[in-house]
């Protein structure tokens, strides 16, 4: 079957640096997408990655290894709206994404 | 960047009613259409796949016949959940794509509630 998995819950300090994983096994592979979710919102794309290596973009950065089977969503100078819900979701042989659960990032003060 | 507008954002409605939902691509042709629901501190869950011109695929589970899908153009689709009851309330997210690789662009989402 197909599987998606990151942490459930990860929790950081204002300013500091956090990296969320995420490993899949899918049927094939055309691209793996990071979404940012608040509350109550309809998610956001924050990047996608089809190639190895990593993807910077402001204080986000994206991280691939495809022979690995895995990602990782890094953020950088954390603020308080960082607080939400990360979402890993990758789009296998079909070009249907299969999404993660969702890793909920809390930042203290 | 590629903006979907979603309408309306929050609905009442009584139970037995039925609503429909538009989801519009404001900016690039949508070829294909992606409709999710979404319960309160649970994961997406997608309902139905739309591509323009041709009938909606549904996931296991979801009654076609009662979460209708159109998609008649390139711009838009809509979702019509028709004899609405309180276990529908939920968060109705739809999400459209211009290629196969292009990455999903989200609508804000309708909160709808049956009472």
């Amino acid at each position: 079957g197909q599987n998606i998995d990151q942490p459930t819950e990860m929790t950081a300090t204002e300013g500091a640096i956090v990296q969320i994983n995420c490993t899949y096994q899918t049927s094939g592979f055309n691209g793996l997408f990071w979404y940012q979710q608040h509350a109550g919102e309809a998610p956001t794309f924050l990047s996608y990655n089809v190639l190895d290596g990593l993807e910077e973009k402001g204080r986000f950065s994206s991280f691939l290894s495809r022979s690995k089977g895995y990602s990782y969503l890094l953020l950088k100078e954390l603020q308080m709206k960082d607080s939400a819900s990360y979402l890993c979701a990758v789009m296998d042989s079909n070009y249907q994404l299969i999404w993660g659960a969702g890793t909920k990032l809390i930042i203290k003060p | 960047g590629a903006v979907v507008s979603q309408h309306p954002s929050r609905v009442i409605c009584k139970s037995g009613t039925s609503v429909k939902i538009e989801c519009r691509s404001l900016d690039f042709q949508a070829t294909t259409m992606f409709w999710y629901r979404q319960f309160p501190k649970q994961s997406l869950m997608l309902m139905a796949t739309s591509n323009e011109g041709s009938k909606a695929t549904y996931e296991q589970g979801v009654e076609k016949d009662k979460f209708l899908i159109n998609h008649a153009s390139l711009t838009l689709s809509t979702l019509t959940v028709t004899s609405a009851h309180p276990e529908d309330s939920s968060f109705y997210i739809c999400s459209a794509r211009g290629t196969e690789y292009s990455p999903l662009h989200f609508g804000n989402g309708t909160r709808l509630t049956v009472t």
